[in-house]
């Protein structure tokens, strides 16, 4: 079956103006995440989604950062007013819904690229 | 908060065994996992620790303790292609939400 997909997988746009990823996870996958990577660093955790209410949204960064999910299915990472720091790889991930005592592996999309020149 | 450790670097020869460490401290403690990055990669799962001992899968294997806060990967036979980052990350569950926060990664070397 498909995967997590997202897209764009590059996107290079200039400082101030807005962008949005998208992310489709695995059917069935409720829970649904988004994390950033900056190169050479580590997965710097965003945003988390069970269904289409995000319980934790303690890693954005900043008000320029947004995200929602519909239908239990996509989602989308908004960043308005792109600065030069937002430059990295935006990852998503999808799981089966975690419980107490039992989880559920995330399975990762490609990612997108973004570059804020 | 959570507090992730784990080496930045480690160099191992083809054919040995490496152990790779991750200590934390959480609470809401719901599991621990281990995932491999090649580079310009996404990271894909390895393993998962909730209980306490060893979970042997081919040539991985991942150990955890949750009264010390620690856990190893254990990587047997090493090949060329194990050169990545190796990443720990730990989950913590609070009523209806489930996060996963992961360390800054270890990067593994396989030499000849």
């Amino acid at each position: 079956g498909a995967g997590v997909s997202q897209s764009p997988s590059n996107k290079v746009t200039e400082k101030g103006k807005d962008v949005e990823l998208r992310c489709d996870p695995i059917s069935g996958h409720t829970a649904l995440y988004w994390y950033r990577q900056r190169l050479g660093q580590g997965l710097e955790f965003l945003i988390y989604f069970q269904g289409n209410s995000a319980p934790d949204k303690s890693g954005l960064p900043s008000d320029r950062f947004s995200a929602e999910r519909t239908g239990e299915s996509v989602s989308t990472l908004t960043i308005q007013r792109t600065q030069q720091e937002d430059s990295a790889v935006y990852l998503c991930a999808s799981s089966l819904v975690p419980r107490q005592g039992r989880n559920s592996p995330l399975h990762f999309g490609n990612g997108t690229r973004l570059t804020v020149t | 908060g959570q507090n992730i450790d784990q080496p930045t670097e480690m160099t191992a020869t083809e054919g040995a065994i490496v152990q790779i460490n991750c200590t934390y401290q959480t609470s809401g403690f719901n599991g621990l996992f281990w995932y491999q990055q090649h580079a310009g990669e996404a990271p894909t799962f390895l393993s998962y620790n909730v209980l306490d001992g060893l979970e042997e899968k081919g040539r991985f294997s991942s150990f955890l303790s949750r009264s010390k806060g620690y856990s190893y990967l254990l990587l047997k036979e090493l090949q060329m292609k194990d050169s990545a980052s190796y990443l720990c990350a730990v989950s913590n569950y609070t009523g209806g939400g489930n996060k996963l926060t992961f360390g800054t990664g270890t990067q593994l070397k396989v030499e000849l």
